[in-house]
């Protein structure tokens, strides 16, 4: 069955530093959404991405944060410049153009520690 | 803004019903969701229901949906020990022009334990 993935599973980075969280969306999806849940708080939206362009962002998708889709299969998020708030879970997830309801398949995560 | 509320625990004994209740604030949410979270796995689809439904069964799983109130439910019949998970609720509006791609709005998750 096909799945999301997520790379690194576990990142590690000193404040101020750029971190890029890799994802592989399912193949034949078009949208493509980057979620974050810090530790025992909910699960929020950052940023939806459609057609190579942002379609939504959240507020605390500011400057920092950007998405890309280098190529065919990866879809990532960078920050640029860590901080210690951004300290988190991050979940990739991707939806195919349904017409219908929207079924985001979620990837594993990628837990983010800015030390 | 959207807000979606849920309890964070529950637990049960094997074999009861389990019920889990979530209240959302958007009148124009047009899905709501149920999502499961094993240790270490990502968030996954368990089912969902339309805003102009009330009730929808699916195996063990019932979602009930109060749409004056906002409440939405999942009871989970013959609960098992590998029902033990986060339950997630969550909501999204759909637009014919994204034809529904669209943001979800997350609960807190709710922790569901199951006991022998």
């Amino acid at each position: 069955e096909p799945e999301v993935t997520q790379t690194p599973s576990h990142q590690v980075t000193q404040m101020g530093q750029e971190v890029i969280l890799r994802c592989v969306p399912i193949s034949n999806h078009l949208y493509f959404y980057w979620y974050r849940q810090i530790l025992g708080q909910k699960v929020e939206f950052l940023v939806s991405f459609y057609n190579n362009e942002i379609s939504e962002k959240s507020e605390i998708f500011d400057d920092q944060f950007s998405v890309e889709r280098p190529d065919g299969s990866n879809f990532t998020l960078k920050i640029r410049s860590t901080k210690l708030e951004d300290s988190a879970m991050y979940f990739c997830a991707s939806s195919s153009f349904t017409g219908e309801y929207n079924e985001q398949f979620f990837g594993p995560g990628t837990r983010l520690t800015v030390l | 803004g959207e807000d979606v509320e849920q309890s964070l625990f529950l637990s049960v004994r094997e074999g009861d019903s389990s019920v889990i209740n979530c209240t959302y604030t958007d009148s124009s949410s047009t899905y709501l969701y149920w999502y499961k979270q094993e240790p270490g796995a990502g968030l996954q689809l368990l089912t969902y229901i339309f805003s102009n439904m009330d009730m929808k069964q699916d195996q063990r799983l019932t979602v009930l949906l109060n749409k004056k109130d906002k409440h939405l439910s999942l009871r989970i019949a013959d609960t098992q020990t590998g029902d033990s998970a986060i339950y997630f609720c969550a909501e999204s509006p759909w637009t014919a022009f994204t034809g529904g791609g669209n943001k979800l709005t997350f609960g807190t998750g709710t922790q569901l334990k199951v006991e022998l």
